[in-house]
């Protein structure tokens, strides 16, 4: 996967769940995403994190929560609060915010059930 | 601002053929201009990507121009082929306090045999 890893690559949820979804990079990159993804739609953003310790949200954080204890890992748990969460989610890396692109992980298809 | 508008939505192109797609921002202090190509249940990859102190960059069959004084850029494809179908973002570079990628909504291309 290019040096980011995400797992697991399909998820199923009982409604009233919280899941928590793995990013880990070998990339030694700063900067890390979350994106989610539904159906024939474009790319939204969850949370960022541009430093260790510290993220901020995106533009659809609501029902969701992050960590960036290290530097290496972005973990994205999608709480109960998500009313709507199956989609496909995207993580990506970057070195500095991006002004290089970003590097994606090959994603986690996310089910409510 | 740092939205991104990308025309057109839907491509439908015969084999060989070329195919253009058009995105223009707004924040005029972006500065990257990167564009992905994402297959069907994969992962976003970047393709080719242009900064701002260049008008026109290829790859082969693939060509990105940008025009920052209308502040709009292209991604010109020439003899499709049927690998080339997919979905293809556009995203910029922000700055000043906007340190990130801002993706397009996404265009689907189809290479008809």
């Amino acid at each position: 996967d290019g040096g980011i890893t995400q797992s697991p690559k399909y998820l199923f949820r009982k409604e009233g769940q919280n899941v928590t979804l793995s990013c880990e990079q070998n990339l030694n990159h700063d900067a890390m995403y979350w994106y989610r993804q539904d159906p024939g739609q474009g790319l939204r953003l969850i949370y960022y994190s541009q430093i260790v310790n510290d993220f901020q949200k995106g533009d659809i954080a609501e029902g969701y929560s992050v960590s960036r204890e290290k530097k290496e890992s972005f973990p994205l748990t999608v709480t109960s609060a998500q009313k709507n969460p199956t989609a496909f989610y995207l993580c990506a890396s970057s070195m500095d915010r991006g002004f290089y692109g970003y590097t994606f992980g090959s994603g986690t298809r996310l089910t409510v059930v | 601002g740092e939205n991104v508008e990308q025309h057109p939505s839907t491509l439908s192109v015969q084999e060989g053929d070329s195919a253009v797609i058009k995105c223009t921002y707004s924040d005029s202090a972006s500065n990257y201009f990167p564009w992905y190509k994402q297959e069907l249940g994969k992962r976003p990859q970047l393709i080719i990507d242009i900064r701002s102190n260049v008008g026109e960059k290829k790859d082969q069959r693939i060509a990105v121009t940008l025009n920052k004084t209308a502040k709009h850029f292209s991604l010109h494809i020439t003899e499709t082929q049927p690998e080339d179908s997919a979905v293809y973002f556009c995203a910029h570079f922000g700055n000043f306090g906007n340190e990130k990628l801002t993706f397009g909504t996404g265009t689907r291309l189809t290479i008809i045999p």
